[in-house]
Order: structure tokens, then C-alpha cells, then sequence
């Protein structure tokens, strides 16, 4: 099945600096990587997505790449305020009839003021 | 708010006990996926239904069932409860079909505690 590796675990940044979060993937049949953002005791929202006919995706502050030859990907958050504190999950979704996602392990992303 | 409601938000029950959680997909979804969150771990999916039918199971449980009503509601059914099993449980729904990729919309989870 697929496996998806989310590096780092945790993340420390002064408010203003980027954050990067990466992923990799292990199935080249995926075709659609969404990210996620988990505060404390809330349910996952979808922050950005991506699909496997696009290279890069930006909404604002938040942009996401897809390298499918080496099949990763990378969330980047730019300008980060004190409010994008949260665990942000990756999660891919095989192509074909079962649409069930496998999301990496989150990374604890912390913004210091 | 994503359209994904769930019920109820908290439970506490005792070992050995039986618990059903209900999910209502966003209006026009026809899929329903049920996650298990465990306290510090990611999310691990348990099982979906598209339109009434089982489409997928992951790491679910013999002790654990679920089904889809004619409604597009679907129910968690949880059994033979242990200490183990308390986490926080979402539902997430789709629009679902047979081809392409849809987003999963996740509603605000039944946190429950086993004692």
C-alpha cells in the first residue's frame, strides 16, 4: 500500500520567517496530495491541494510543489504569524476506484513572536 | 464550519461497553470516511462507504463496524470497549464517483474516552 514520510516532526520559526514542510510518497499510481491544518482539539481543515498535473500551487501565503519524478512534495508557508501554529498533516490519495487517503505523521509547527 | 456534522462531540463509557458514533456527509457527498486520531498520533484511516456501499477498509477492527443508510448518513459502531480505543474519531466526507480526485471535508469529531 502507500506509505508517505513527513519530515520534520516538530518546527520552531520566528514570526515572519518561511516554514517548509516536506513529504514523500511511495506509490506513483497517487494523483492528488492535500495538506492539512490540525489546531488543538479540532478537526483537520484543508489549507491547500495540489494534483498530479500541476507542479505548483500558491494561495496567499501558503504554496505547495510536487516533484512526481521523485515523488515528493512540500508545503511553504511564508510571512508565518503567530496563528499558523498547528500540527499540519500531508496526505495522498491513490488514483482508482477507493479514495482513501494516507496521511503522513503531522509536524508540530511552532511560530514564536 | 465544513458541512460534516457529527454526533455526539464527547463520550465516556467503561471497558467492555458498546458506543455507536453518527456522521451526516455535507450535502451532495456520497462518501463517508471514518478516522481514528489517537492522543499524539496522526490519522489513521478505518473505512469508507460510497453511496450505501463499503469501498474501503483500512486498519479497522473486527470490534468495529460501520455502515451507510439510505440517507448518506453513516454510524460508527464501536464494541467491547478498551482502554486502548479512547482517541478522537472524524468523519470526513466526499462528493465521491467512480473516476478523479475529490477533497475530504472533515467534520469536528467525537472524542471518546474509555475509563
Amino acid at each position: 500500500g502507500e506509505n508517505v514520510e513527513q519530515h520534520p516532526s516538530t518546527l520552531s520559526v520566528q514570526e515572519g520567517d518561511s516554514a517548509v514542510i516536506k513529504c514523500t510518497y511511495s506509490d506513483s499510481a497517487s494523483n492528488y496530495f492535500p495538506w492539512y491544518k490540525q489546531e488543538l482539539g479540532k478537526r483537520p481543515q484543508l489549507i491547500i491541494d495540489i494534483r498530479s498535473n500541476v507542479g505548483e500551487k500558491k494561495d496567499q501565503r501558503i504554496a505547495v510543489t510536487l516533484n512526481k519524478t521523485a515523488k515528493h512534495f512540500s508545503l511553504h508557508i511564508t510571512e508565518t504569524q503567530p496563528e499558523d501554529s498547528a500540527v499540519y498533516f500531508c496526505a495522498s490519495l491513490l488514483s482508482g476506484s477507493a479514495r482513501q487517503l494516507t496521511f503522513g505523521s503531522g509536524t508540530q509547527l511552532t511560530v514564536l513572536p | 464550519d465544513s458541512g460534516v456534522t457529527q454526533t455526539p462531540k464527547h463520550l465516556i463509557t467503561a471497558t467492555g461497553q458498546r458506543v455507536t458514533l453518527r456522521c451526516s456527509p455535507r450535502s451532495g457527498d456520497l462518501s463517508v470516511y471514518w478516522y481514528q486520531q489517537s492522543l499524539d498520533q496522526g490519522l489513521q484511516f478505518l473505512i469508507q462507504y460510497y453511496n450505501g456501499e463499503e469501498r474501503a477498509k483500512g486498519n479497522i477492527l473486527e470490534r468495529f463496524s460501520a455502515q451507510q443508510f439510505p440517507d448518506l448518513h453513516s454510524e460508527l459502531n464501536l464494541s467491547s470497549l478498551e482502554l486502548g480505543d479512547s482517541a478522537l474519531y472524524f468523519c470526513a466526507s466526499s462528493v465521491g464517483g467512480q473516476a478523479g480526485t475529490d477533497t475530504q471535508y472533515f467534520g469536528p469529531g467525537t472524542r471518546l474516552t474509555v475509563l
